[in-house]
């Protein structure tokens, strides 16, 4: 069974540019999450999509958005993107988001504002 | 809402001696109690979780004991090897309906000498 796959790998913007990253989970979780990794605030919480609804948000700004398709696919957006954006994303995925459905995390997108 | 810390921040353990990282939480409501393994530049991986009605849980040389009173839990690792050497993140989240959202330590970096 194929992991949860993040693309791009590598993303290099500019201040004030927006960008999407994308997340397929794996097949059959229906749950997808995404997570912020810096070295100075560590794993934080973004938001999870369940069945093409968000379900939970994290303390970020509104310029952090996301989206879930019918397949469960899912995409975050982040708008006018700022120097302390750069870091590594994180999307995990899980079969309900509910209990005894852990999270499985893919390889991460890191994004460099410039 | 949910902070969860993690002690130490760093830990140098020779190879087949134990390591013993600690967490504590504030959330009284969390009741489910992962932890991750992040190999440098790799995707986070569970290694082993807890819930809230078990005390301990052990797999091989992995064991996570969890005192709710105290709220705070610990991974344990015996017969440490090189191979262990990592960051290591614990976390914490409480099932609120059908939504799942994890609070992470800041992570511990353990190196394993020979």
């Amino acid at each position: 069974k194929a992991g949860v796959t993040q693309t791009p790998r590598y993303l290099i913007k500019t201040r004030g540019q927006q960008v999407t990253l994308s997340c397929s989970p794996i097949s059959g979780h229906r749950s997808v999450s995404w997570y912020q990794q810096t070295p100075g605030q560590g794993l934080q919480f973004l938001f999870e999509y369940f069945s093409e609804t968000q379900r939970n948000k994290g303390n970020f700004p509104g310029r952090f958005s996301g989206r879930q398709f019918s397949n469960s696919r899912s995409e975050m957006n982040v708008s006018t993107l700022e120097l302390g954006d750069s870091a590594l994303y994180l999307c995990a995925s899980s079969m309900t988001g509910g209990e005894n459905s852990p999270l499985h995390f893919g390889n991460g997108t890191r994004l460099t504002v410039t | 809402g949910e902070n969860v810390e993690q002690h130490p921040s760093t830990l140098s353990v020779q190879e087949g001696d134990s390591a013993v990282i600690k967490c504590t939480y504030s959330d009284s409501a969390s009741n489910y109690f992962p932890w991750y393994k992040q190999e440098l530049g790799k995707r986070p991986q569970l290694i082993i979780d807890i819930r809230s009605n078990v005390g301990e849980k052990k797999d091989q040389r992995i064991a996570v004991t969890l005192n709710k009173t105290a709220k705070h839990f610990s991974l344990h690792i015996t017969e440490t090897q090189p191979e262990d050497s990592a960051v290591y993140f614990c976390a914490a989240s409480s099932w609120a309906g059908t939504a799942s959202k994890l609070t992470f330590g800041t992570g511990t970096r353990l190196q394993v000498t020979l």
